[in-house]
């Protein structure tokens, strides 16, 4: 069994200022665990994922996420927000079967 | 690569309707996977297929939805007969076996029915 909670359906913050979006997972093996972006009427796109080798997972606009296992943790990170951030930002997690099952995802608001 | 195609992009139509969705996975990819997306319950997949072949339908929510995949290059949703609550966004993914897990989503379809 496998599933993921996001913390806070919407995170707000200003462009500069550090991004964090939290996830929290739960799998009886092994997880990959991956962060998706979905703009407007977009469909859903890959950011960056964990399988298993570094920990800390660099993707793509400059997020990062870590991989905690003491704590199921796989905290999406940014250090600088930017107004094109603004967008739906889901976790996922898959184990044996390779099929993932998403989180509620956070929309992130991102003031001028 | 034109990535996974999705048809309509957007569909009205009336209570009562039969309404077909359609997909064209990403060549070479070996599993397609139908999502509904609406502001209550998020992301729901529905069903997903392995070389053509339906693996898991338990999240289809009634008889009046059905999916097929008669080839690896097309696969289409029908909801027969379609009521108000079906309104949402149903997006199409696939997966290829050398992808190592990541899904490629379609844009969605937009579905309304009055």
């Amino acid at each position: 069994a496998q599933s993921v909670t996001q913390l806070g359906s919407h995170v707000s913050v200003s462009e500069g200022a550090l991004v964090l979006l939290r996830c929290n997972y739960s799998s009886s093996v092994p997880p990959y665990l991956f962060w998706y972006v979905q703009y407007p009427n977009q469909g859903l796109q890959l950011l960056l994922k964990y399988t298993s080798a570094a920990t800390l997972v660099k993707g793509i606009n400059g997020f990062e996420a870590e991989f905690k296992k003491s704590e199921t943790s796989f905290h999406l990170t940014k250090p600088s927000a930017h107004m094109s951030d603004a967008a739906e930002y889901f976790c996922a997690v898959s184990g044996g079967s390779y099929i993932p099952t998403f989180g509620r995802g956070t929309s992130l608001i991102v003031h001028p | 690569d034109a990535g996974v195609i999705q048809s309509p992009r957007h569909e009205v139509t009336e209570m009562g309707q039969e309404v077909t969705l359609r997909c064209k996975p990403i060549s070479g990819h070996d599993y397609l996977f139908w999502y509904r997306q609406t502001m209550m319950r998020g992301l729901e997949l529905l069903i997903y297929f392995n070389n053509n072949v339906p693996i898991d339908d338990s999240g289809m929510p009634e008889d009046r939805f059905s999916a097929k995949m008669p080839n690896a290059s097309f696969s289409t949703l029908k909801i027969q007969p379609s009521e108000p609550r079906d309104s949402a966004v149903y997006f199409c993914a696939s997966r290829g076996t050398a992808t190592y897990n990541e899904q490629f989503f379609g844009p969605g379809t937009r579905l309304t029915v009055l």
